[in-house]
């Protein structure tokens, strides 16, 4: 089935810096979505970016399809930033449906 | 707030136990997902519901069985569980199946002693 891989597994960073995380897939996908999940366990839906590139505010993602990844870029990050950052990629044949990858883990300092 | 609401929030049960967890989504969408969060591993799809129906079985055990009378609620039945099945179970609804963004509940901590 599609791999998915998320770099770096964990991330810490001062408040205020610029940080990118990374999405890699080994096959071709119709949907890709960027999660964020708070250290509650509330997942909140960032971007649902099968391709180009989406801005909300202080983030933005970029996706290229046809080399099977995605980027999210956070700016200027905040405490709330902090949590893990998922990656969700989904197929409509086959027998891969939604895979997520493992996340990664953002913690800002103050 | 998502729109996507779970009870309960917390639950503990034994082995020969059975429960079930409820989603209910104000949004007004089509399908509605279980997921299945464990530590250490990647969120696992479990059953996919769209207008009602069921599209996708995951391969979950039949310990763990879906309901989903209608296209605002849906509930995992539970019943004669592991303690590996301790986790996080998340639901989540979306306007339809696969080409649209999900929206997840705050999710159901399960601890099976």
């Amino acid at each position: 089935g599609i791999q998915v891989e998320q770099s770096p597994p964990d991330l810490i960073l001062q408040e205020g810096a610029n940080s990118t995380l990374r999405c890699n897939f080994s096959d071709s996908v119709n949907n890709l979505q960027w999660f964020h999940q708070n250290p509650w366990g509330q997942l909140i839906n960032l971007f649902y970016i099968p391709s180009g590139t989406k801005q909300n505010g202080r983030l933005s993602a970029t996706t290229v399809a046809t080399e099977r990844y995605s980027l999210l870029y956070i700016s200027s990050s905040q405490t709330t930033d902090s949590g893990v950052y998922f990656c969700a990629v989904e197929r409509w044949v086959g027998d891969d449906k939604i895979i997520f990858g493992k996340g990664t883990r953002l913690h800002i300092l103050p | 707030e998502t729109g996507v609401t779970q009870t309960p929030r917390h639950l503990v049960m034994g082995m020969t136990n059975k429960k079930s967890l409820k989603c209910e989504q104000h949004l007004g969408h089509n399908a509605m997902y279980w997921y299945k969060q464990s530590a250490k591993k990647p969120l696992e799809l479990m059953f996919v519901y769209n207008f009602k129906e069921q599209t996708e079985n995951n391969s979950v055990p039949s310990r763990f069985s879906p309901e989903c009378p209608n296209s605002s609620h849906l509930f995992l039945h539970l019943h004669t569980l592991q303690p590996e099945d301790s986790a996080l179970y998340l639901c989540a609804s979306s306007q339809d199946q696969g080409r649209y963004e999900q929206y997840f509940g705050p999710g159901t901590r399960l601890t099976v002693t």
